[in-house]
Protein backbone atom coordinates (compact mmCIF):
# COMPACT_ATOMS: atom_id res chain seq x y z
CA UNK A 1 0.00 0.00 0.00
CA UNK A 2 2.05 2.69 -1.10
CA UNK A 3 0.42 6.05 0.42
CA UNK A 4 2.54 8.26 -1.08
CA UNK A 5 2.76 8.49 -4.90
CA UNK A 6 5.58 10.44 -6.93
CA UNK A 7 4.58 9.36 -10.84
CA UNK A 8 6.79 10.21 -12.59
CA UNK A 9 9.81 8.85 -12.60
CA UNK A 10 11.72 10.82 -14.48
CA UNK A 11 11.50 14.43 -15.87
CA UNK A 12 14.00 16.53 -18.07
CA UNK A 13 13.78 20.51 -18.06
CA UNK A 14 15.57 23.38 -20.36
CA UNK A 15 17.54 25.37 -17.86
CA UNK A 16 15.85 28.68 -16.53
CA UNK A 17 12.70 27.12 -17.39
CA UNK A 18 10.22 25.86 -14.49
CA UNK A 19 10.34 22.01 -13.25
CA UNK A 20 7.03 21.18 -11.33
CA UNK A 21 7.35 17.58 -9.48
CA UNK A 22 4.59 16.03 -8.18
CA UNK A 23 3.14 13.95 -5.56
CA UNK A 24 -0.22 12.34 -4.52
CA UNK A 25 -1.14 10.86 -0.87
CA UNK A 26 -3.79 8.70 -0.09
CA UNK A 27 -3.89 9.11 3.88
CA UNK A 28 -6.10 11.85 5.04
CA UNK A 29 -4.40 11.76 8.25
CA UNK A 30 -0.80 13.30 6.82
CA UNK A 31 -0.95 17.00 8.22
CA UNK A 32 2.94 17.67 7.59
CA UNK A 33 4.99 17.50 3.79
CA UNK A 34 8.53 17.63 3.30
CA UNK A 35 10.48 17.89 -0.06
CA UNK A 36 13.82 16.18 -0.58
CA UNK A 37 16.62 16.38 -3.04
CA UNK A 38 19.53 13.63 -3.08
CA UNK A 39 22.42 13.45 -5.45
CA UNK A 40 24.46 10.11 -6.48
CA UNK A 41 26.03 8.78 -3.59
CA UNK A 42 24.80 11.38 -1.33
CA UNK A 43 22.07 10.98 1.72
CA UNK A 44 18.74 12.89 1.00
CA UNK A 45 18.54 16.76 1.69
CA UNK A 46 16.09 18.40 2.90
CA UNK A 47 14.73 20.78 0.97
CA UNK A 48 11.58 22.97 1.66
CA UNK A 49 8.08 21.74 3.98
CA UNK A 50 4.78 22.55 4.07
CA UNK A 51 1.93 22.68 6.99
CA UNK A 52 -1.34 21.36 6.29
CA UNK A 53 -2.66 24.91 7.68
CA UNK A 54 -0.92 26.05 4.94
CA UNK A 55 -1.37 26.00 0.96
CA UNK A 56 2.12 27.41 -0.29
CA UNK A 57 5.50 27.78 0.93
CA UNK A 58 8.15 29.49 -0.68
CA UNK A 59 12.22 29.53 -0.30
CA UNK A 60 14.20 31.26 -2.55
CA UNK A 61 13.84 29.19 -6.04
CA UNK A 62 11.70 26.38 -4.45
CA UNK A 63 8.25 26.65 -3.38
CA UNK A 64 5.74 23.94 -2.41
CA UNK A 65 2.00 24.13 -2.96
CA UNK A 66 -0.37 21.78 -1.22
CA UNK A 67 -4.24 21.29 -2.36
CA UNK A 68 -5.68 18.83 0.61
CA UNK A 69 -8.82 18.33 -1.49
CA UNK A 70 -6.64 16.54 -3.98
CA UNK A 71 -4.34 14.86 -1.86
CA UNK A 72 -1.97 16.75 -3.80
CA UNK A 73 1.34 17.94 -3.76
CA UNK A 74 3.88 19.72 -5.87
CA UNK A 75 7.17 21.57 -5.57
CA UNK A 76 8.07 24.39 -8.24
CA UNK A 77 11.41 25.30 -8.92
CA UNK A 78 11.77 28.51 -11.12
CA UNK A 79 14.10 29.12 -12.41
CA UNK A 80 15.86 25.47 -13.13
CA UNK A 81 19.83 25.45 -13.07
CA UNK A 82 21.72 22.34 -14.22
CA UNK A 83 23.07 21.85 -10.10
CA UNK A 84 19.22 21.00 -9.71
CA UNK A 85 19.76 17.47 -11.74
CA UNK A 86 18.97 14.96 -8.96
CA UNK A 87 16.25 12.81 -7.32
CA UNK A 88 13.38 14.45 -5.53
CA UNK A 89 11.62 12.64 -2.98
CA UNK A 90 8.32 14.20 -1.02
CA UNK A 91 7.67 12.40 2.66
CA UNK A 92 4.85 12.93 4.81
CA UNK A 93 3.97 12.28 8.19
CA UNK A 94 1.01 12.54 11.21
CA UNK A 95 2.84 15.21 13.70
CA UNK A 96 0.34 13.36 16.19
CA UNK A 97 1.47 10.39 17.03
CA UNK A 98 4.04 8.37 16.05
CA UNK A 99 5.49 10.91 13.42
CA UNK A 100 6.38 8.09 10.66
CA UNK A 101 7.50 9.24 7.14
CA UNK A 102 6.35 8.19 4.64
CA UNK A 103 8.77 8.55 1.58
CA UNK A 104 7.55 8.33 -2.46
CA UNK A 105 9.97 6.87 -4.59
CA UNK A 106 11.51 9.71 -6.13
CA UNK A 107 11.47 11.74 -9.60
CA UNK A 108 14.68 12.27 -11.10
CA UNK A 109 14.94 15.95 -12.40
CA UNK A 110 17.38 16.52 -15.40
CA UNK A 111 18.02 20.04 -16.38
CA UNK A 112 19.29 20.47 -19.55
CA UNK A 113 21.46 23.01 -20.00
CA UNK B 1 28.07 17.78 5.34
CA UNK B 2 24.61 17.01 7.11
CA UNK B 3 26.13 16.18 9.97
CA UNK B 4 25.40 12.51 10.50
CA UNK B 5 27.89 9.99 10.34
CA UNK B 6 27.63 6.94 9.01
CA UNK B 7 29.98 3.99 9.26
CA UNK B 8 30.86 1.30 6.89
CA UNK B 9 30.28 3.23 3.98
CA UNK B 10 30.15 -0.32 2.09
CA UNK B 11 29.78 -3.44 3.57
CA UNK B 12 30.19 -6.91 1.58
CA UNK B 13 29.12 -9.87 3.76
CA UNK B 14 27.73 -13.73 2.57
CA UNK B 15 24.13 -14.97 3.36
CA UNK B 16 23.03 -15.79 6.89
CA UNK B 17 25.85 -13.38 8.08
CA UNK B 18 24.99 -10.52 10.47
CA UNK B 19 26.19 -7.71 10.37
CA UNK B 20 25.93 -3.78 12.48
CA UNK B 21 25.73 -0.55 11.33
CA UNK B 22 26.42 2.20 13.27
CA UNK B 23 25.34 6.17 12.80
CA UNK B 24 26.55 9.06 14.46
CA UNK B 25 23.46 11.53 15.22
CA UNK B 26 24.00 15.62 14.10
CA UNK B 27 25.34 16.92 17.00
CA UNK B 28 21.89 18.21 19.59
CA UNK B 29 20.14 16.04 17.45
CA UNK B 30 18.04 13.28 20.18
CA UNK B 31 15.79 11.27 17.29
CA UNK B 32 17.72 8.91 15.24
CA UNK B 33 15.78 7.17 12.29
CA UNK B 34 17.00 4.16 9.96
CA UNK B 35 15.50 3.42 6.41
CA UNK B 36 16.33 1.10 3.79
CA UNK B 37 16.14 1.95 -0.02
CA UNK B 38 16.04 -0.82 -2.17
CA UNK B 39 17.02 -0.22 -6.28
CA UNK B 40 14.44 1.93 -7.03
CA UNK B 41 12.70 2.06 -4.03
CA UNK B 42 11.69 4.67 -2.26
CA UNK B 43 12.99 5.26 1.50
CA UNK B 44 11.39 2.41 3.70
CA UNK B 45 11.27 3.54 7.08
CA UNK B 46 12.59 0.86 9.64
CA UNK B 47 12.53 2.66 13.39
CA UNK B 48 12.79 5.37 14.82
CA UNK B 49 14.73 6.30 18.13
CA UNK B 50 14.53 9.09 20.70
CA UNK B 51 16.82 9.82 23.23
CA UNK B 52 17.52 6.22 23.92
CA UNK B 53 13.73 4.80 23.89
CA UNK B 54 11.93 3.63 21.14
CA UNK B 55 9.57 5.58 19.40
CA UNK B 56 8.07 4.58 16.60
CA UNK B 57 8.51 1.04 14.49
CA UNK B 58 7.92 0.84 10.43
CA UNK B 59 8.50 -2.42 8.11
CA UNK B 60 11.23 -3.69 10.17
CA UNK B 61 12.15 -6.98 9.46
CA UNK B 62 11.99 -9.92 12.83
CA UNK B 63 15.74 -10.30 11.70
CA UNK B 64 16.67 -6.52 12.41
CA UNK B 65 16.85 -5.13 15.08
CA UNK B 66 18.27 -1.51 16.48
CA UNK B 67 19.36 0.44 19.62
CA UNK B 68 20.01 3.98 20.71
CA UNK B 69 22.69 4.51 23.10
CA UNK B 70 23.67 7.07 26.43
CA UNK B 71 25.93 9.10 24.20
CA UNK B 72 22.98 9.28 21.33
CA UNK B 73 24.41 7.05 18.31
CA UNK B 74 22.34 4.34 16.98
CA UNK B 75 23.45 0.91 15.69
CA UNK B 76 21.13 -1.06 13.48
CA UNK B 77 21.69 -4.83 13.76
CA UNK B 78 21.10 -7.45 10.91
CA UNK B 79 21.43 -10.78 11.10
CA UNK B 80 20.30 -14.12 8.92
CA UNK B 81 21.30 -11.69 5.79
CA UNK B 82 19.35 -12.76 3.02
CA UNK B 83 19.96 -11.80 -0.43
CA UNK B 84 16.62 -9.74 -0.57
CA UNK B 85 18.34 -7.31 2.25
CA UNK B 86 21.22 -5.82 -0.47
CA UNK B 87 20.09 -2.57 -0.29
CA UNK B 88 20.97 1.19 0.79
CA UNK B 89 20.78 1.83 4.34
CA UNK B 90 20.28 5.62 5.76
CA UNK B 91 20.50 7.09 9.04
CA UNK B 92 18.54 10.26 9.97
CA UNK B 93 18.16 12.40 12.32
CA UNK B 94 15.91 15.84 13.78
CA UNK B 95 16.48 17.55 16.87
CA UNK B 96 12.87 16.14 17.82
CA UNK B 97 10.20 13.77 16.07
CA UNK B 98 8.11 16.18 13.71
CA UNK B 99 11.06 18.04 12.53
CA UNK B 100 13.02 18.01 8.98
CA UNK B 101 15.20 15.01 9.35
CA UNK B 102 18.92 15.41 8.23
CA UNK B 103 20.58 12.30 6.47
CA UNK B 104 23.89 10.37 6.68
CA UNK B 105 25.60 9.31 3.30
CA UNK B 106 24.35 5.87 3.99
CA UNK B 107 25.89 2.49 3.91
CA UNK B 108 25.44 0.41 1.08
CA UNK B 109 25.23 -3.35 2.01
CA UNK B 110 26.01 -6.14 -0.54
CA UNK B 111 25.11 -9.86 0.20
CA UNK B 112 27.08 -12.22 -1.82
Amino acid sequence: DQQVKQNSPSLSVQEGRISILNCDYTNSMFDYFLWYKKYPAEGPTFLISISSIKDKNEDGRFTVFLNKSAKHLSLHIVPSQPGDSAVYFCAACTTSGTYKYIFGTGTRLKVLA
Amino acid sequence: DSGVTQTPKHLITATGQRVTLRCSPRSGDLSVYWYQQSLDQGLQFLIQYYNGEERAKGNILERFSAQQFPDLHSELNLSSLELGDSALYFCASSVQSGQPQHFGDGTRLSIL
